[in-house]
């Protein structure tokens, strides 16, 4: 199956960013959100839908509705500029990452 | 803190395999699965298959079945990935990744592989 994500987004600073992550397994499985930033592995920022790791900041939130999941960035800060993925697994334990999104503060 | 640490880059030629080693700095190694994605340069992650460490079973991706081997060495706590019949398409950075309560909580920090004749 397949996750389908935004190509890029763009927001200035302050302001609320959201990259969306579609697939018709997510009205079943639970979504993860992952950070990357160039030449460095991924973070874990949100897992099982909307659970915050451990310092990750608390602007980070994740909402599921149907088959659609949003990862909410609030009051965006340079930072937080890099590639985010969502995953998910089947019922078979089988994961797949959507194709990423690339989340530029202007 | 767990750490998990990969081994070193690799080139290889078209059609000749490669094993990238992943060890576990922790002696809870059976209690998480250890999964395996790799991400070409300038693309995003994919995601290649899982072992149980505790039991060995894996389960892999449609794209790799056939090509990919996940193993360990419960006595080392490493886990070990084999790609064989090599292509240029395989060239990327291979992660080894834990799953834990929060997803997946701790990554290597990755091995080049560069298939090139």
């Amino acid at each position: 199956y397949e996750l389908t994500q935004p190509p890029s987004v763009s927001v200035s600073p302050g302001q609320t960013a959201r990259i969306t992550c579609s697939g018709d397994a997510l009205a079943v499985q639970f979504v993860y959100w992952y950070q990357q930033k160039p030449g460095q592995a991924p973070v874990v920022v949100i897992y099982k839908d909307s659970e915050r790791p451990s310092g990750i900041p608390e602007r980070i939130s994740g909402s599921s509705s149907g088959t659609t999941v949003t990862l909410t960035i609030s009051g965006v800060q340079a930072e937080d500029e890099a590639d985010y993925y969502c995953q998910a697994s089947d019922s078979s334990g089988i994961w797949v990452f959507g194709g990423g999104t690339k989340l530029t503060v202007l | 803190q767990v750490q998990l640490v990969q081994s070193g880059a690799e080139v290889k030629k078209p059609g000749a395999s490669v094993k990238v080693s992943c060890k576990a700095s922790e002696d809870t190694f059976t209690n998480y699965h250890i999964n395996w994605v790799r991400q070409a340069t300038g693309q995003g992650l994919e995601w290649m298959g899982w072992m149980n460490p505790n039991s060995g079973t894996t389960g892999y991706a449609k794209n790799f079945q056939g090509r990919v081997t996940m193993t360990r060495d419960t006595a080392t706590t490493t886990a070990y990935m084999e790609l064989s019949n090599l292509r240029s398409e395989d060239t990327a950075v291979y992660y080894c990744a834990r799953t834990g309560n929060s997803g997946y909580d701790y990554w290597g920090q990755g091995t080049l592989v560069n298939v090139s004749s």
